[in-house]
C-alpha cells in the first residue's frame, strides 16, 4: 500500500493490551471532532465522533475522550487486535467550517 | 465506502498532459470532497462541491480545476500535470446537512505523474 506517512508518530502495543492515541487540536472554536482510521491502501474509515458538549463517548471498542481545556483528544481501543494496525486520524471542525485534519498516529500490534 | 467509488484508481502520466479523476456517489449527497494526501502532509483539501454547479476552493486548489455538472459525480482535473501532483486522491461526501459534518471516503487514486 501506500506510505501515508513517512515520519508518523508511531504507537506500539501488544495484542490485547489497550492503546491511547492522541491528538492536540489547534482551533478553540471547533466544536466537532472525527477520528478516522486508515488502513494500507484504503480510504480513511469513519470510527467515531463527539461534540464539543460531551467530554466522553462510546462505542464498540473505542472510546474518545475530549478536554477543551488543553485542547486534547484523545481514541482508547480496548483489547487491541491485529485488525486495529493502522494510521489513526483526528479531525475538527469549527462553526461551518471544513475538517482540518491531523497529521496522524500509525498505530502497530505485537503479537 | 459509503457508496463512493474512484476511477481510475491508478493512473501514471507525464508531465504536462491533462489528467481527470472521477468520483462517483450513489446516495445524492450534497457535499463531495477533493483532498489529496502526501507523506508529512496529511489530508489537505483540494476543492469541494455544495450542490450541482456550486464548487470553492480549499488550502491547495492551485493547478487543480473542479466541476459538477451531475449530483453523483465530482470530477477533479490538473489541466498541466507536474510532478508535485504526484500523490493519492480522496474524494469524500459528508453525510450531514453542513460542509462540517462527518465525511466518508472513497478507496483513493493513485497518481504519479513522471
Amino acid at each position: 500500500g501506500e506510505s501515508v506517512g513517512l515520519h508518523l508518530p508511531t504507537l506500539s502495543v501488544q495484542e490485547g493490551d489497550n492503546s491511547i492515541i492522541n491528538c492536540a487540536y489547534s482551533n478553540s472554536a471547533s466544536d466537532y471532532f472525527i477520528w478516522y482510521k486508515q488502513e494500507s491502501g484504503k480510504g480513511p474509515q469513519f470510527i467515531i465522533d463527539i461534540r464539543s458538549n460531551m467530554d466522553k463517548r462510546q462505542g464498540q471498542r473505542v472510546t474518545v475522550l475530549l478536554n477543551k481545556t488543553v485542547k486534547h483528544l484523545s481514541l482508547q481501543i480496548a483489547a487491541t487486535q491485529p485488525g486495529d494496525s493502522a494510521v489513526y486520524f483526528c479531525a475538527e471542525v469549527a462553526g461551518a467550517q471544513k475538517l482540518v485534519f491531523g497529521q496522524g498516529t500509525r498505530l502497530t500490534i505485537n503479537p | 465506502d459509503a457508496g463512493i467509488t474512484q476511477s481510475p484508481r491508478h493512473k501514471v502520466t507525464e508531465t504536462g498532459t491533462p489528467v481527470t479523476l472521477r468520483c462517483h456517489q450513489t446516495e445524492n449527497h450534497r457535499y463531495m470532497y477533493w483532498y489529496r494526501q502526501d507523506p508529512g502532509h496529511g489530508l489537505r483539501l483540494i476543492h469541494y462541491s455544495y450542490g450541482v454547479k456550486d464548487t470553492d476552493k480549499g488550502e491547495v486548489s492551485d493547478g487543480y480545476s473542479v466541476s459538477r455538472s451531475k449530483t453523483e459525480d465530482f470530477l477533479l482535473t490538473l489541466e498541466s500535470a507536474t510532478s508535485s501532483q504526484t500523490s493519492v486522491y480522496f474524494c469524500a461526501i459528508s453525510v450531514g446537512t453542513g460542509p462540517g459534518e462527518t465525511q466518508y471516503f472513497g478507496p483513493g487514486t493513485r497518481l504519479l505523474v513522471l
